[in-house]
């Protein structure tokens, strides 16, 4: 299985601050990689897939970017409503694996 | 909009059997460019993907090693839904789990079920 290590795995930030979140797969998963969000009782939400292409609705403050085995999610002038927990997860071969999650806190 | 509704037992006993169903609007169960599937939550585990289910002119069913000896994930045409089925559950089956579409990511969840297994 591919092993996904997110760094860091919590964050304490301000609002307005840029914030980045890195995610690194144990073997080559070229573009095949997914950010999520997740809030406290809540699914998670999909918000960046193939690395850095952005859902629709979601925020341009979000970005991703990356590829191989080195990835990063970036937020841009972090808001309130963004705080929860980040997680990445490959989607190169079955299974899929998320990261151990990144909690992000004010 | 896709909307995926959860429903099934909250309590289980551990050696009898987890069964949940995710009820499918906005989409079909059958479409072929979308898989079908179930992943559960816990603080010891994290998120782990279970298993899923597609159509490509036929139907498939992919599942983790972890629990393939355990776990049924069978599509419902006629309700058009989906479920889960882990045998033989212990504490360790204990968690949140969720139902969730894929088409390049997993972009629709279910509100998610907290499954607890004890006597």
């Amino acid at each position: 299985d591919i092993q996904m290590t997110q760094s860091p795995s919590s964050l304490s930030a301000s609002i307005g601050d840029r914030v980045t979140i890195t995610c690194q797969a144990s073997q080559d998963i070229s573009n095949y990689l997914n950010w999520y969000q997740q809030k406290p009782g809540k699914a998670p939400k999909l918000l960046i897939s193939g690395a850095s292409n952005l859902e629709t609705g979601v925020p341009s403050r979000f970005s991703g970017s990356g590829s191989e085995t080195a990835f990063t999610f970036t937020i841009n002038s972090l808001q309130p409503e963004d705080i929860a927990t980040y997680y990445c997860q490959h989607f190169y071969n079955l299974p899929y694996t998320f990261g151990q999650g990144t909690k992000l806190e004010i | 909009q896709v909307q995926l509704q959860q429903s099934g037992p909250g309590l289980v006993q551990p050696s009898q059997t987890l069964s949940l169903t995710c009820a499918i609007s906005g989409d079909s169960v059958s479409t072929n460019s979308a898989a079908w599937n179930w992943i559960r939550q816990s603080p010891s585990r994290g998120l782990e993907w279970l298993g899923r289910t597609y159509y490509r002119s036929k139907w498939y069913k992919e599942y983790a090693e972890s629990v393939r000896s355990r776990i049924n994930i069978n599509p419902d045409t006629s309700r058009n839904q989906f479920s889960l089925q882990v045998n033989s559950v212990t504490p360790e089956d204990t968690a949140m789990y969720y139902c969730a579409r894929d088409e390049g990511g997993l972009d629709f969840w279910g509100q998610g079920t907290l499954v607890t297994v004890s006597s």
